[in-house]
């Protein structure tokens, strides 16, 4: 079990759908990722928020869309994604970002887009 | 360009062996530093952090940091076969985020 929470665990959509991966941690962290993982690969950084404004968009195209509600959540809104979008979708989480921290993950959602 | 290295493996040892994980960074001005545990199909789990240069343990496992030579290891005391999975060297420098090494994957044989 992690302290990050992540819905759906699995998710398939197609080409047209919106959809959106939620991601809740209760730790008191001030700091969330989003991370992309294909098979055989390291996470690759998607996005992160620090004390819930976004600090860090690797140049991730805007059919990817993240909110951070509040410090507790953190959300990742889908639409329009590509074949090559399917992966799994990882959040976490740190005390802060400086990197001092070590991130915590959640277990992740499996994307698969028809 | 900052780049984290990790031999891909699979390295493979025999129950109850001493598992030796390296991991090698290109910039020494480097600040902390992490290992991962994956399960296949599983997200990554925080194994060890480390932050200064030397030993420190946890159980069966032992992080090395030698901060001149730009390498972090992961020794694995008594390996089971459950240890079996791949492990991320992370290293975090100021002003980046998290990078990730490509993984070595351990097999433990019983």
């Amino acid at each position: 079990d992690t302290e990050v929470t992540q819905t759906p665990k699995h998710l398939v959509m197609g080409m047209t759908n919106k959809k959106s991966l939620k991601c809740e941690q209760h730790m008191g962290h001030r700091a969330m990722y989003w991370y992309k993982q294909k098979a055989k690969k390291p996470p690759e950084l998607m996005f992160v928020y620090s004390y819930e404004k976004l600090s860090i968009n690797e140049s991730v195209p805007s059919r990817f869309s993240p909110e951070c509600p509040n410090s507790s959540l953190l959300n990742l809104h889908l639409h329009a994604l590509q074949p090559e979008d399917s992966a799994l979708y990882l959040c976490a989480s740190s005390q802060d970002s400086t990197g001092n921290q070590p991130q915590h993950f959640g277990d992740g959602t499996r994307l698969s887009i028809l | 360009q900052k780049e984290v290295e990790q031999n891909s493996g699979p390295l493979s040892v025999p129950e109850g062996a001493i598992a030796s994980l390296n991991c090698t960074y290109s910039d020494r001005v480097s600040q902390s530093f992490f290992w991962y545990r994956q399960y296949s199909g599983k997200s990554p789990e925080l194994i060890m952090s480390i932050y200064s240069n030397g030993d420190k343990e946890d159980g069966r496992f032992t992080a090395q940091l030698n901060k001149a030579s730009q390498y972090v290891s992961l020794l694995i005391r008594d390996s089971q076969p459950s240890d079996s999975a791949t492990y991320l060297c992370a290293v975090k420098w100021a002003g980046t985020a998290l990078i990730f090494g490509k993984g070595t994957t351990l097999s433990v044989s019983s």
